[in-house]
């Protein structure tokens, strides 16, 4: 079966620096791959989408790269601020109609 | 524009009872999902609706089941509920099918239910 890995410790950043963030998966070929961000007691809001013949993404300060060969994802914020503190999710098709996502990352920035 | 809304938006139940959640999609949007998402995890499929069919199913159990109505809106049943059925339930709407690179699932804020 399809299996998402992320970091389940926490990231501890100081505001300003780049915050790289880990997705790897196995057992799948996605056509594409999703990042969403989850604050507490809500529902993922989504941030990024990259399809599998893209190498990179950007979206604001948000970068997003999807290497098919290594079967993972980096997602990158810059110039991170403590309003960026929340778990970040990524999500791959599974071809079922459905999404499968990792358990997520959750991401502490300290002003 | 309001965003996928969902009700309640929390639950407490005791094992074998039974419960209904519900959900209203964005308006336009014709596709529904259901999520589960137990604490420190991510959220896992439940099923997929769209034109008030059942398009796709997660690895739950029978007593899971769900419905689309007319107006897109959605409920979600869950039977004979267990302790391990505590969880974050997330209904989310897209313009169409899952699996399509374009349809962006929105999700709502969730129901949280506690069975005891």
């Amino acid at each position: 079966s399809q299996k998402i890995e992320q970091n389940s410790e926490a990231l501890n950043i100081q505001e300003g620096k780049t915050a790289t963030l880990t997705c790897n998966y196995t057992n799948y070929s996605p056509a594409y791959l999703q990042w969403y961000r989850q604050d507490p007691g809500r529902g993922p809001v989504f941030l990024l989408l990259i399809r599998e013949n893209e190498k990179e993404k950007r979206k604001e300060r948000l970068k997003v790269t999807f290497d098919t060969t290594l079967k993972q994802s980096l997602f990158h914020i810059t110039a991170s601020q403590p309003a960026d503190s929340a778990t970040y999710l990524c999500a791959i098709d599974t071809g079922r109609r459905a999404l499968t996502f990792g358990s997520g990352t959750r991401l502490q920035v300290q002003p | 524009d309001a965003g996928v809304t969902q009700s309640p938006t929390h639950l407490i139940k005791t094992r074998g009872q039974q419960v209904t959640l519900r959900c209203s999609p964005i308006s336009g949007h014709k596709s529904v999902s259901w999520y589960q998402q137990v604490l420190g995890q991510g959220p896992q499929f439940i099923f997929q609706y769209y034109e008030k069919e059942e398009r796709g199913r997660g690895n739950f159990p029978d007593r899971f089941s769900a419905r689309q109505f007319p107006n897109y809106s959605s409920e979600l049943n869950v039977n004979a509920l267990l302790l391990g059925d505590s969880a974050l339930y997330l209904c989310a709407s897209s313009l169409g099918f899952s699996g399509s690179a374009t349809d962006t699932q929105y999700f709502g804020p969730g129901t949280r239910l506690t069975v005891l």
